[in-house]
Order: C-alpha cells, then structure tokens, then sequence
C-alpha cells in the first residue's frame, strides 16, 4: 500500500536554530498538508498545499514556517528560528480527489 | 476555527464489550466524516469515513452513525480486542483544504 515517508523520525535542535522536515507524498496525490501534535494533544492543521502554493494556512503557520516542493516528489516544512513551543510531533499528509487523506508517521521535532 | 467536539476523553471497555466515541459539530459546511485511528509514535490511520448523505455505514466491526439534523456522528467499535486499544478521533472536511481533528479519545481494552 502507498504510503507517505517523512524524514527525520527524530529531530532534536537548539532553540533559534533552523530546521527542515522533509515529506515523500503518495506520487498521484495532488494535495500536501502539514499538521502538528503536541504531545498528548490533538492534531492542529498548519497548512495545505496544491498546485505548488499555499492554499491555506492557521494561525499557527507565521512568518517563521515556510513551505516547498522543491522537485516532483520532495515537500518540506521549515522553521527558520525555532522556539521551544514548536518541540511536537508534524504529520505530513497527502490527499488524493476522494479526500483520502494519508498521513506518514511523523519527525519528532524537539527544541532544547 | 472550527469547533468538534469528542467525547469521552478515554474510555476502558473489556474485551468483547461495544465501545462508543461520540462528536459533535457547529458548521454545516463538511461534506465528509471520517475517523482516525493512532497507535503510539505513529500518524493517525484512516478507519472508516461517511458522507452526509448516509446515516450509517459498517465495516467489519466499526459503524460510523451520523445524524445530519442533531450534526452528530459517532464510532462504534463492537467485539472490541485489545489490539483496538488506541486514540481515535473525527475529523471534518472543510473543502478542498482541510481537515479538522476531535480532540481525541484514548481506548482501553481489557483482555
């Protein structure tokens, strides 16, 4: 069964540092979301991605997020300085035109 | 933001017994209803989804109840296993562009 893959599964970084969390969507999705999971909590929707731009974004998703499909199979989420807030687990979903959505098994972001 | 609203917060059932998981929604805006299944460590797995032209649709042992007028919908788990033992949650699709998650509800099975 297709399935989404994120790299790192495990990201530890110091405070203000810059991190990029990479995603390998299902090849024939056409629909990219970034959600995030703060431990014990529920999944917060940052933001989605079709026709390479950003289709919508939360409130959670500032100025410091940044989003890119650099080639055909590769969608990232980078934080430019990250803060100790952002330390979660970030699922990187894609969606196909029947609202299957996939999720991969997320990057455990930890900022020390 | 949209609201959804699960309960219970966690919920115990023995083995065999029917677990319930219930949500609530403001906006009549959704037009799909699934639910999610997450094991520790891992991403929430798709379980069952209804559209809102139906009131109930099984599969194996998961049914998804919806009533459009009370803008409710639930899960129900029958011969609940210990291997079901998970957080699930619902989510409501708003569009093209997003899913909206419960707040989960952690299930515990007891052999």
């Amino acid at each position: 069964e297709p399935e989404v893959t994120q790299t790192p599964s495990h990201q530890v970084t110091q405070m203000g540092q810059e991190v990029i969390l990479r995603c390998v969507p299902i090849s024939n999705h056409l629909y990219f979301y970034w959600y995030r999971q703060i431990l014990g909590q529920k999944v917060e929707f940052l933001v989605s991605f079709y026709n390479n731009e950003i289709s919508e974004k939360s409130e959670i998703f500032d100025d410091q997020f940044s989003v890119e499909r650099p080639d055909g199979s590769n969608f990232t989420l980078k934080i430019r300085s990250t803060k100790l807030e952002d330390s979660a687990m970030y699922f990187c979903a894609s969606r196909d035109r029947n609202y299957g959505y996939t999720f991969g098994s997320g990057t455990r972001l930890t900022v020390v | 933001q949209q609201q959804v609203k699960q309960s219970p917060q966690s919920l115990i059932v023995q083995k065999g017994g029917i677990s319930i998981i219930n949500c609530a929604y403001e906006n009549t805006a959704f037009d799909y209803f699934p639910w999610y299944q997450q094991f520790p460590g891992k991403g929430p797995a798709l379980l069952i989804a209804i559209r809102p032209d139906v009131s109930e649709k099984k599969e194996g042992r998961f049914t998804i109840s919806f009533n459009k007028s009370a803008k409710q919908f639930s899960l129900h788990i029958m011969d609940s296993q210990p291997g079901d033992s998970a957080t699930y949650f619902c989510a409501l699709n708003a569009g093209a562009n997003n899913l909206f998650f419960g707040t989960g509800t952690r299930l515990t099975v007891i052999p």
